[in-house]
């Protein structure tokens, strides 16, 4: 059964602690994004990587880091250094960036 | 610059009543277009997409959108709408190697 997860669905942490959170592919796909979902902004897009051991910053990627070590797996890190880190995370790929394929999403929150 | 425009931020309809969800783009080559769809506290489902072939695109669930250039729109319609199809609707515009995403448009269908 062909697709992308994403875990957990929900995720708690304290203000100050880096979280990191998984996403993987076996769509055998050379490309994976990382979006963040705010209320009424849409998608914006954090981080993308279009092969292994090598990735590029989207719009607003301060504050956070990622690896691509394995063509399957894209996990994406918030560090305390985001300001504002609660929100809807969502992980996609794509054979070429054109048609992309997206996970159910974790949703973050901090307090 | 590349950019997509959706017009209303909330759509109400009852069921089996039309549904209209608009899009306008601005873009400065033939653009490639989507609409994505997602239900709450889930990913993004790809509904249809515009290539520079034929104008009006068939999608899954009954939905279609016609581009028009002259217009710059490309807005998505359904005859006959259905409860299931409550949920929020992204018109994506295709930009060199990432998307550009709306605002997003929140569609209500009242029974």
């Amino acid at each position: 059964d062909g697709g992308i997860t994403q875990s957990p669905k929900y995720l708690f942490r304290k203000e100050g602690q880096n979280v990191t959170l998984s996403c993987e592919q076996n769509l055998n796909h050379d490309a994976m994004y990382w979006y963040r979902q705010d209320p009424g902004q849409g998608l914006r897009l954090i981080y993308y990587s279009q092969i292994v051991n090598d990735f590029q910053k989207g719009d607003i990627a301060e504050g956070y880091s990622v690896s691509r070590e394995k063509k399957e797996s894209f996990p994406l890190t918030v560090t305390s250094a985001q300001k504002n880190p609660t929100a809807f995370y969502l992980c996609a790929s794509s054979i070429s960036s054109y048609e992309q394929y997206f996970g159910p999403g974790t949703r973050l929150t901090v307090t | 610059a590349q950019s997509v425009t959706q017009l209303d931020s909330h759509v109400s309809v009852s069921e089996g009543t039309p549904v209209l969800l608009r899009c306008n783009y601005s873009s400065s080559y033939s653009p490639s277009l989507f609409w994505y769809v997602q239900h709450p506290n889930k990913g993004l489902q790809l509904l249809l997409k515009y290539t520079s072939a034929a104008t009006l695109v068939k999608g899954i669930n009954g939905f279609e959108a016609e581009f028009k250039k002259s217009e710059t729109s490309f807005h998505l319609t359904k005859p006959s709408a259905h409860m299931s199809d409550a949920a929020e609707y992204f018109c994506v515009l295709y930009n060199t190697d990432k998307l550009i995403f709306g605002t997003g448009t929140r569609l209500q269908v009242f029974p």
